[in-house]
């Protein structure tokens, strides 16, 4: 069974650009969420996605926005890009997410650097 | 607002003997609490959970411990192998579900 599949997996952007991520969740699954990590914060929560449905957002500028495909895969968008938004971006499906059972199941990541 | 919080930033054990990765959290409405380990280069894997009816959860060699009262939970790792190492993030969820708030991290190192 094929894990979560993020692409690309790392990238080098400049500020002001803008940047589009991508997520494959585990087949089946239906919430896919994404969170960023900083040395700095840890893991934090970005928004979360049940059938096309954006159901929670985190604490990000507008920003950051995202999208999900009937098909279950999720894309993240990060416009005008500022060195503070150098991160590894985390994908992560679930079968109902994380009001169920908790249990996420993580992608490698994307590592963005933004010079 | 750190909501979840993981005070000691690296752990160092010997190989065989006991980890305990301390966790505290400040939202009483969390109801289930989750570890998760990270190797570099990888995602974070799920290791363990508890929920906030129980006081304590095992599996082989890992240890939840719950106290509600004192708003803390903490992994024992039993004994602990060079595999091991790692970085260990504790997470909570509460009832609107939907988002996992991680601690910072914890970077635990079992050496021989």
């Amino acid at each position: 069974k094929a894990g979560v599949t993020q692409t690309p997996r790392y990238l080098i952007k400049t500020r002001g650009q803008q940047v589009t991520l991508s997520c494959s969740p585990i087949s089946g699954h239906r919430s896919v969420s994404w969170y960023q990590q900083t040395p700095g914060q840890g893991l934090q929560f970005l928004f979360e996605y049940f059938s096309e449905t954006q159901r929670n957002k985190g604490n990000f500028p507008g920003r950051f926005s995202g999208r999900q495909f009937s098909n279950s895969r999720s894309e993240m968008n990060v416009s005008t890009l500022e060195l503070g938004d150098s991160a590894l971006y985390l994908c992560a499906s679930s079968f109902y997410g994380t009001g169920e059972t908790g249990e996420l199941f993580f992608g490698e990541g994307s590592r963005l650097t933004v010079l | 607002d750190q909501q979840v919080k993981q005070n000691s930033p690296s752990l160092s054990v010997q190989e065989g003997r006991i980890s305990i990765l301390n966790c505290d959290y400040t939202n009483s409405m969390f109801d289930y609490f989750l570890w998760y380990k990270k190797y570099p280069a990888e995602g974070p894997t799920f290791l363990i959970s508890i929920s906030s009816i129980k006081d304590k959860n095992e599996d082989g060699r890992f240890t939840v411990f719950l106290n509600k009262s004192a708003k803390h939970l903490s992994l024992h790792i039993v004994p602990s192998q060079p595999g091991d190492s790692a970085v260990y993030f504790c997470a909570a969820s509460g009832p609107s579900g939907y988002a996992l708030n991680f601690g910072k991290g914890t970077s635990l190192l079992v050496t021989p």
